[in-house]
C-alpha cells in the first residue's frame, strides 16, 4: 500500500460548527504532516507529528487541532473556522525527515 | 531570509523538450525535491538532489548544483498530460521543513 487516503474529499461548514479531517497512511512512515494550500500558492506547512509526537506547529490558531491516535493515523479537528480558512488541506507522510513526503488527495474545505 | 526562485508560467510543445528552472538562496540545504501537481489535485513526487549532478527517471530528470544554488527539472517527450504545476522545494536543514517555490505552470500545446 504505497497511498495516503484522506477523508472527506469535501467538506462545507459554518463558522460555528465543529469537523474533523481524517487522513491515514499504512507505508509504515514516521512522519506525518498538515499542509493548507490556497488557489495557485505552494503548499503551507501547519502542522508536522514524528513518532506520533507533535514535532511542529508552525503558529497556526487553535481553531485547528491537531491529534495523531497511532502511527498511521493523523486527525485535523476545526472549531469556529472563518472563510479565509477555506483551502485545500493536504496530509502527507514521510518514512523520515530525510524521505519525500507522499501526499493524500486532500480535503477541499469551505467555510461559510 | 529564505527564497526559492521559478518562472510562473512556461508554455512548451507537445513531443519537445522543456526545461523548468529554480533557484534558491536558504539557511542551508539538505536536500531539493521537485514534485508535480496537477490544477485541484495533490502534489506529486518526481524527483529528490541532494549531491550535484544529474538525476534520470524516465522522462523527467533533475539535475543540481549547491555552488551555484541552482536546479532544474527537464521533461522530455512532452505530453499533453504533463500540462501541471511543477514545484520545487528545499530542506534547508535536517529537520521535517520544506521550503517552497511558487510553482511553474507548465501548459503543453499540441
Amino acid at each position: 500500500d504505497t497511498e495516503v487516503t484522506q477523508t472527506p474529499k469535501h467538506l462545507v461548514m459554518g463558522m460555528t460548527n465543529k469537523k474533523s479531517l481524517k487522513c491515514e497512511q499504512h507505508m509504515g512512515h514516521r512522519a506525518m504532516y498538515w499542509y493548507k494550500q490556497k488557489a495557485k500558492k505552494p503548499p503551507e506547512l501547519m502542522f508536522v507529528y514524528s513518532y506520533e509526537k507533535l514535532s511542529i506547529n508552525e503558529s497556526v490558531p487553535s481553531r485547528f487541532s491537531p491529534e495523531c491516535p497511532n502511527s498511521s493515523l493523523l486527525n485535523l479537528h476545526l472549531h469556529a473556522l472563518q472563510p479565509e480558512d477555506s483551502a485545500l488541506y493536504l496530509c502527507a507522510s514521510s518514512q523520515s525527515s530525510y524521505n519525500e513526503q507522499f501526499f493524500g488527495p486532500g480535503t477541499r474545505l469551505t467555510v461559510l | 531570509g529564505q527564497n526559492i526562485d521559478q518562472p510562473t508560467e512556461m508554455t512548451a510543445t507537445e513531443g519537445a523538450i522543456v526545461q523548468i528552472n529554480c533557484t534558491y538562496q536558504t539557511s542551508g540545504f539538505n536536500g531539493l525535491f521537485w514534485y508535480q501537481q496537477h490544477a485541484g489535485e495533490a502534489p506529486t513526487f518526481l524527483s529528490y538532489n541532494v549531491l550535484d549532478g544529474l538525476e534520470e527517471k524516465g522522462r523527467f530528470s533533475s539535475f543540481l548544483s549547491r555552488s551555484k544554488g541552482y536546479s532544474y527539472l527537464l521533461l522530455k517527450e512532452l505530453q499533453m498530460k504533463d500540462s501541471a504545476s511543477y514545484l520545487c522545494a528545499v530542506r534547508p536543514d535536517s529537520n521535517y521543513q520544506l521550503i517552497w517555490g511558487a510553482g511553474t505552470k507548465l501548459i503543453i500545446k499540441p
